[in-house]
């Protein structure tokens, strides 16, 4: 399967930890997207990377919330002192830097603190 | 700030009825995008838009744009329960990729 990958699918935490997911996009793909989920909402976007860099952080991203996308390849979203608030389904999405390609999805990391 | 509303935001169909989903955003974009999702499932990507008048069809679904009225519609036809899902429309504001969605039509076909 060579879609976007994203590791772990669920997480389950205590508010006040640190939790880290990992996404694998769709190989040659340099662009790469953090969205949020929350029940019976549509995803918001958060984040976005061309190549290794960041090129757009929503007001959403607070300082609690660092992405990294090292060598270009796959991501990492970290998520410090987590909130209940930050319970969530986090998607990652790729797509090849052309006017108007598909965006493709990932299966999506469940968070739920507790 | 740009804003995406779709309605409606529940349909119930019966299964052969033909219906239509309507997406409307608030400032200029010639980028729209519909995708599907399952529940507990993440978004499988449907259809595309990218300019005025873009008309495309897959199955029993066809998706239109008119920038102009800053409009796209999603048209089922000969609706199947399999269709059942929640369906988004979303607007790349800055064609960049960073999307904003609706809040979704759940759609459920019954026999």
């Amino acid at each position: 399967d060579t879609g976007v990958s994203q590791d772990p699918r669920h997480k389950i935490t205590k508010r006040g930890q640190n939790v880290t997911f990992r996404c694998d996009p769709i190989s040659e793909h340099n662009r790469l997207y953090w969205y949020r989920q929350t029940l019976g909402q549509g995803p918001e976007f958060l984040t976005y990377f061309q190549n290794e860099a960041q090129l757009e952080k929503s007001r959403l991203l607070s300082d609690r919330f660092s992405a990294e996308r090292p060598k270009g390849s796959f991501s990492t979203l970290e998520i410090q002192r987590t909130e209940q608030g930050d319970s969530a389904m986090y998607l990652c999405a790729s797509s090849f830097q052309s006017s108007g390609n598909t965006i493709y999805f990932g299966e999506g990391s469940w968070l739920t603190v507790v | 700030e740009l804003k995406v509303e779709q309605n409606p935001l529940f349909l119930s169909m019966q299964e052969g009825k033909n219906y239509t989903i309507y997406c409307n955003y608030s400032t200029t974009s010639d980028r729209l995008y519909w995708y599907r999702q399952d529940p507990g499932k993440s978004l499988e990507s449907l259809f595309v838009l990218l300019s005025n008048g873009a008309v495309k069809q897959e199955g029993r679904l066809m998706a239109s744009l008119d920038t102009k009225a800053r409009l796209s519609t999603l048209h089922i036809t000969a609706a199947v329960h399999d269709l059942s899902a929640t369906y988004f429309c979303a607007v790349d504001k800055e064609s960049q990729g960073n999307l904003i969605f609706g809040k979704g039509t759940k759609l459920s076909v019954k026999p």
